[in-house]
């Protein structure tokens, strides 16, 4: 069935450093892929998404590239901010179904 | 922010009784869906709906029962709760009809069973 894998936690980063948080998925077809992130104490909320091999989603200096040919979907911010940290999740969501399938979910924690 | 709502936020409970969790959304969404969210897990969906008095299984939905009698509310039920079943329960709202097939998320029903 659809999976999501997305690399363990913790990650603790110093302010302005570039941050990549790695995910893979197997899916039949072509599935649509975001990113939610959760900051503490609250519910998930849209990070970014694609919904094709090529796309680029993009939102708040985050970038994710849909890559069929590597099955990934990283999340990558050029310059993190303390304000960043949280809790991101990768998932997928096939072209059969509209349930969402997600990773584990990988915690962030940027420094001053 | 989309117009979703759960209660109660916080729940304590005994082992055996029942438990019901309320979402209501007032975006007139068709999808609705419960997912919990525990360590280790990511989130992981329970039961979901596409339209009123529609609903289907999740992965893990044994122990769980949904119902949906009005499109805004969706209500999901733990006929009788075990301590397997402390998690924090979270409700979504999506439209893939109006070109909305992002899920919004709800702030969480944090459960704990005793």
């Amino acid at each position: 069935g659809d999976s999501v894998t997305q690399m363990e936690g913790p990650v603790t980063l110093s302010e302005e450093a570039f941050l990549t948080i790695n995910c893979t998925y197997t899916a039949t077809g072509y599935p649509s892929l975001f990113w939610y992130v959760q900051y503490p104490g609250e519910g998930l909320q849209l990070l970014l998404k694609a919904t094709k091999a090529d796309d680029k989603g993009s939102n708040k200096g985050f970038e994710a590239t849909y890559r069929k040919e590597t099955t990934s979907f990283h999340l990558e911010k050029g310059s993190v901010q303390v304000s960043d940290s949280a809790v991101y999740f990768c998932a997928l969501q096939s072209n059969s179904g509209y349930a969402l399938n997600f990773g584990k979910g990988t915690s962030l924690l940027v420094t001053p | 922010d989309a117009g979703i709502t759960q209660s109660p936020r916080h729940k304590v409970t005994e082992t055996g009784t029942p438990v019901t969790l309320r979402c209501h959304q007032t975006e007139n969404h068709r999808y609705m869906y419960w997912y919990r969210q525990d360590p280790g897990h990511g989130l992981r969906l329970i039961h979901y709906s596409y339209g009123v008095k529609d609903t289907d299984k999740g992965e893990v939905s044994d122990g769980y029962s949904v119902s949906r009698s009005k499109t805004e509310d969706f209500l999901l039920t733990l006929e009788s709760a075990t301590s397997s079943q402390t998690s924090v329960y979270f409700c979504a709202i999506s439209d893939p009809g109006q070109g909305a097939d992002t899920q919004y998320f709800g702030p969480g029903t944090r459960l704990t069973v005793l």
